[in-house]
């Protein structure tokens, strides 16, 4: 599975866009890239998956470059609702989810 | 559709005792994971069952076993508790071969004293 690096937090204010990139460079061609969100005291939340390019959902966008070894998440107009910690996850396989530690986003008011 | 239900919320045990936590999977689904997270970090794959036998196993001890009935719904046991143990356990549901359709439940916070 590819290891993926991204920021261990974030701050943001009500109102503004919040992009969160992950590095994985040993990404493989077969890898889906996906992004989990966790609230304190709940389980992980599943947000959007991409392959390449732009995947955009009623939740958020994943930006993925031609090469892929990287990809930006993006949170448009965050609230306070919106603090949570983000995971991106590289290589699924059949049976396992592999965590990193995460970005703990923070929104202020 | 039902989400996942895990069960008891919160519990203290006393270190060398042994725990059962239980999960509900969500409906339709026919795998059940568990995972463990510690405070601060990202959940750790324990094990997956599947057709009530394991599917796949993390770098989990033998004393961490789990279970899968023919509902789909799921125990986890571990025994002779450590203080280490203390996190929170999570069950998650899906379908076999699906890559993200992981639905989780919000967990069991199990402390060791």
């Amino acid at each position: 599975l590819a290891k993926t690096t991204q920021p261990i937090s974030m701050d943001s204010y009500e109102g503004q866009e919040v992009n969160i990139t992950c590095s994985h460079n040993n990404i493989a061609t077969n890898d889906y890239i996906t992004w989990y969100q966790q609230f304190p005291s709940q389980g992980p939340r599943f947000i959007i998956q991409g392959y390449k390019t732009k995947v955009t959902n009623e939740v958020a966008s994943l930006f993925i470059p031609a090469d892929r070894k990287s990809s930006t998440l993006s949170l448009p107009r965050v609230s306070l609702s919106d603090t949570a910690v983000y995971y991106c996850l590289v290589g699924i396989n059949d049976y396992k989810l592999s965590f990193g530690a995460g970005t703990t986003v923070t929104v202020r008011a | 559709e039902t989400g996942v239900t895990q069960s008891p919320t919160h519990l203290i045990k006393t270190r060398g005792q042994q725990v059962t936590l239980r999960c509900s999977s969500q409906s339709g689904h026919n795998t059940v994971s568990w995972y463990q997270q510690a405070l601060g970090q990202g959940p750790q794959f324990i094990f997956q069952y599947y057709r009530e036998e394991e599917n796949g196993r993390g770098n989990f001890p033998p004393r961490f076993s789990g279970l899968q009935f023919p509902n789909y719904s799921s125990e986890l046991n571990v025994n002779a508790l450590e203080l280490d143990d203390s996190a929170l356990y999570l069950c998650a549901s899906s379908l076999i071969g699906t890559s993200y359709g992981y639905t989780f439940g919000s967990g069991t916070r199990l402390t060791v004293v």
